[in-house]
């Protein structure tokens, strides 16, 4: 059972447009979400996060949206870098700080 | 600063070998995590430390064996592993577990990638 779900396995983006990644979760006990940032052969980047009592949170070009309602949460990423070509995986928190994270989104951002 | 450091970069062992991983962290964090990632999967959790005390096992096979002998230190001791072992040993930490805000943050190491014969 699947409860974070990422359900667009690539996304691929022009340099300088904006890349909108997704995440559905199924568990209304979650928290907090996080979004993190995978290069191949490194360990996860954390990039930013969001409380379940607020809907966006905003660090730089990085945007993280919250529809508690829909169990649904997107990154928007404003503008895409080709430096941004990674995974991205959303991570949603329960009780005692246990992550839960989904598939994994691959952006490739085009020069 | 957040860097988690973890020893070694690779590992390539036998199934009747013994060895060790390591993960250190000089930031204060109180809690430590080790989480498994097999190819093209996310990360999943196998324990928890809190205050350097096992917190979480996730029903993990014995032939894993963590251990923290102080508050900067986390060790996973392997032994007897399959083939189907092998993958990404990710170690994370956070400054804590239960503040429910961003102090709770993980930040992981850049993972061990281990081999078994």
């Amino acid at each position: 059972d699947q409860q974070v779900k990422q359900n667009s396995p690539s996304l691929s983006v022009q340099e300088g447009r904006i890349s909108i990644l997704n995440c559905d979760y199924t568990n209304s006990m979650f928290d907090y979400f996080l979004w993190y940032k995978k290069y191949p052969a490194e360990g996860p980047t954390f990039l930013i996060s969001i409380s379940s009592i607020k809907d966006k949170n905003e660090d730089g070009r990085f945007t993280v949206f919250l529809n508690k309602s829909a169990k649904h949460l997107s990154l928007h990423i404003v503008p895409s870098q080709p430096g941004d070509s990674a995974v991205y995986f959303c991570a949603a928190r329960a009780a005692g700080n246990k992550l839960t994270f989904g598939g994994g989104t691959r952006v490739l951002v085009k020069p | 600063d957040t860097e988690v450091t973890q020893t070694p970069k690779h590992l390539v062992m036998g199934m009747t070998n013994k060895k060790s991983l390591k993960c250190e962290q000089h930031m204060g964090h109180r809690a430590m995590y080790w989480y498994k990632q097999k190819a093209k999967k996310p990360p999943e959790l196998m324990f928890v430390y809190s205050y350097e005390k096992l917190s979480i096992n996730e029903s993990v096979p014995s032939r894993f064996s963590p251990e923290c002998p102080n508050s900067s230190l986390l060790n996973l001791h392997l032994h007897a592993l399959q083939p189907e072992d092998s993958a990404l040993y990710l170690c994370a930490s956070s400054q804590d577990r239960w503040s429910g805000g961003p102090g709770d943050t993980q930040y992981f190491g850049p993972g061990t990638r281990l081999t078994v014969l």
